[in-house]
């Protein structure tokens, strides 16, 4: 079975810098997809930014981009010019793309911004 | 723009009572879900649903709990027989086809068992 790990509970931030939340997970599968969801307060779930593992350019959304690297199974998401509406819980999640199309997320990184 | 809504936003229920959560996903999507987050854990992943059955289920979607999609509108929880421990947020996701990856998240119930 396929597992994300997040090894960040919380991560601080000063306003306008950059953070680097990490994602690692592990599967024996090659096609796949990687997500990193945003949870702010409200607990509503928001899609930042997806990343299609057989693409080889990293993904980008604005301020959000990741470090994919596939070999090492690590999935980091970088979030540039940090806004005080960043502040949330960032959810790292797989969903394979053979059989079930669940979501299998990873423990959550909290990230703090501070003004 | 087209969202999932859940009702009702919070739910308080005796042990032992039967719940059911209602979801209400994109109108053109094919595809539905249901996770749940118990307090400061993980969101974890119930069950999916596609053309009308399960297509996947997870260790704790035990028989206590099921899914309907009765009026081809709403998608539904039920849980039968509510313990402390169902006492979590709730959340639906629905995705439009095969080909699309992002599945698309209501704003969660949060149910609390008594």
């Amino acid at each position: 079975a396929q597992t994300v790990t997040q090894s960040q509970p919380e991560m601080s931030v000063q306003e306008a810098e950059t953070v680097t939340l990490s994602c690692t997970y592990d599967t024996s599968e090659s096609d796949y997809y990687l997500f990193w969801y945003k949870q702010p307060p409200s607990r509503q779930m928001i899609l930042v930014i997806r990343q299609e593992a057989y693409k080889q350019q990293n993904a980008t959304e604005n301020r959000f981009s990741v470090n994919f690297q596939k070999a090492a199974k690590s999935f980091s998401l970088k979030i540039s010019d940090s806004q005080l509406g960043d502040a949330a819980m960032y959810f790292c999640a797989y969903r394979s793309n053979v059989g079930g199309n669940k979501l299998v997320f990873g423990a959550g990184t909290i990230l703090r911004v501070k003004s | 723009e087209p969202e999932v809504t859940q009702t009702p936003s919070h739910q308080v229920t005796q042990m032992g009572q039967e719940v059911i959560l209602r979801c209400v996903p994109i109108s053109n999507h094919l595809y539905f879900y249901w996770y749940r987050q118990i307090l400061g854990q993980k969101v974890e992943f119930l069950v999916s649903f596609y053309n009308n059955e399960i297509s996947e289920k997870s260790e704790i979607f035990d028989d206590q709990f099921s899914v309907e999609r009765p009026d081809g509108s709403n998608f539904t929880l039920k849980i039968r027989s509510t313990k402390l421990e169902d006492s979590a947020m709730y959340f639906c996701a629905s995705r439009p086809a095969a080909t699309y990856n992002e599945q698309f998240f209501g704003p969660g119930t949060r149910l609390t068992v008594l």
